[in-house]
C-alpha cells in the first residue's frame, strides 16, 4: 500500500493563477481531509469529505474548492492563487469508525509569490 | 469550540534524557480523543500516541508516555531515554467524536512544540 500520496511536493505559482492540489489514497477510506500549515502553527482543516460526491467546508475553506467523485481521490483546487495561500498543504484519510486513525500524506509546500 | 494550546515553543533534552511536553485543550465533551503527533522535517505527520478520554488509565508506546488529566484538560508527552531521532515538532490534537456538533472526525491542532536533543 502506498497510502496518501500528494503531488506536487513543491509549487510556486503567481498571484491570480489556479492549481489543483493531488490526493489520492489505495486503503478505500471514506474519509479524507484536507488541511493547511501555516509557518509556525498547527494544522488546520479546509474542506472534508465522508464519501464519493459528499464533501463540506472546514475551517479555513475560502479560496478552495474540492471535489470527491472517487473513493480514491480527492483534489483541492486554488482558484485565484493569493500570497496568504503560501503554505503547507496536507491531505489525510481515515477509514471512519470512532477509534481509526488518520493517515497524512507527505504535503505539498507551495508559495504564491 | 474546541481548541487546543501547547504553551512551549521549543524544548531542548539532552540525550537519554526524560523531557515533557505540555497541551491544555478546551472542551466542553466529555467523550473524545487525543493525539500526538510528531513531524520532523521530511514534513510527514506521524502517530505518536493516542489517548481516549473515557480511559482512564495513561497510554504508553515504548519510550513514549501521557499523563492525561481530564478534570484538568491536559494531556503532557513524556519522552523517555530521548534519542537524536526525537529531535522534530511535536503537535497536540484533540478529536471529538463523530457526527457530535458537526464533527466529522477532524483533528484540531497546537501550534507545536520543537524538541532538540542535544548529543
Amino acid at each position: 500500500n502506498a497510502g496518501v500520496t500528494q503531488t506536487p511536493k513543491f509549487r510556486i505559482l503567481k498571484i491570480g493563477q489556479s492549481m489543483t492540489l493531488q490526493c489520492a489514497q489505495d486503503m478505500n477510506h471514506n474519509y479524507m481531509y484536507w488541511y493547511r500549515q501555516d509557518p509556525g502553527m498547527g494544522l488546520k482543516l479546509i474542506y472534508y469529505s465522508v464519501g464519493a460526491g459528499i464533501t463540506d467546508k472546514g475551517e479555513v475553506p475560502n479560496g478552495y474548492n474540492v471535489s470527491r467523485s472517487t473513493t480514491e481521490y480527492f483534489p483541492l483546487r486554488l482558484e485565484l492563487a493569493a500570497p496568504s495561500q503560501t503554505s503547507v498543504y496536507f491531505c489525510a484519510s481515515r477509514a471512519g469508525g470512532i477509534t481509526d486513525t488518520q493517515y497524512f500524506g507527505p504535503g505539498t509546500r507551495l508559495t504564491v509569490l | 469550540a474546541q481548541t487546543v494550546t501547547q504553551s512551549q515553543p521549543e524544548m531542548s533534552v539532552q540525550e537519554a534524557e526524560t523531557v515533557t511536553l505540555s497541551c491544555t485543550y478546551d472542551t466542553s465533551e466529555s467523550d473524545y480523543y487525543l493525539f500526538w503527533y510528531k513531524q520532523p522535517p521530511s514534513r510527514q505527520m506521524i502517530l505518536v500516541i493516542r489517548q481516549e478520554a473515557y480511559k482512564q488509565q495513561n497510554a504508553t508506546e515504548n519510550r513514549f508516555s501521557v499523563n492525561f488529566q481530564k478534570a484538568a484538560k491536559s494531556f503532557s508527552l513524556k519522552i523517555s531515554d530521548s534519542q537524536l531521532g526525537d529531535a522534530a515538532m511535536y503537535f497536540c490534537a484533540y478529536r471529538p467524536l463523530m457526527n457530535y456538533g458537526g464533527s466529522q472526525g477532524n483533528l484540531i491542532f497546537g501550534k507545536g512544540t520543537k524538541l532538540s536533543v542535544k548529543p
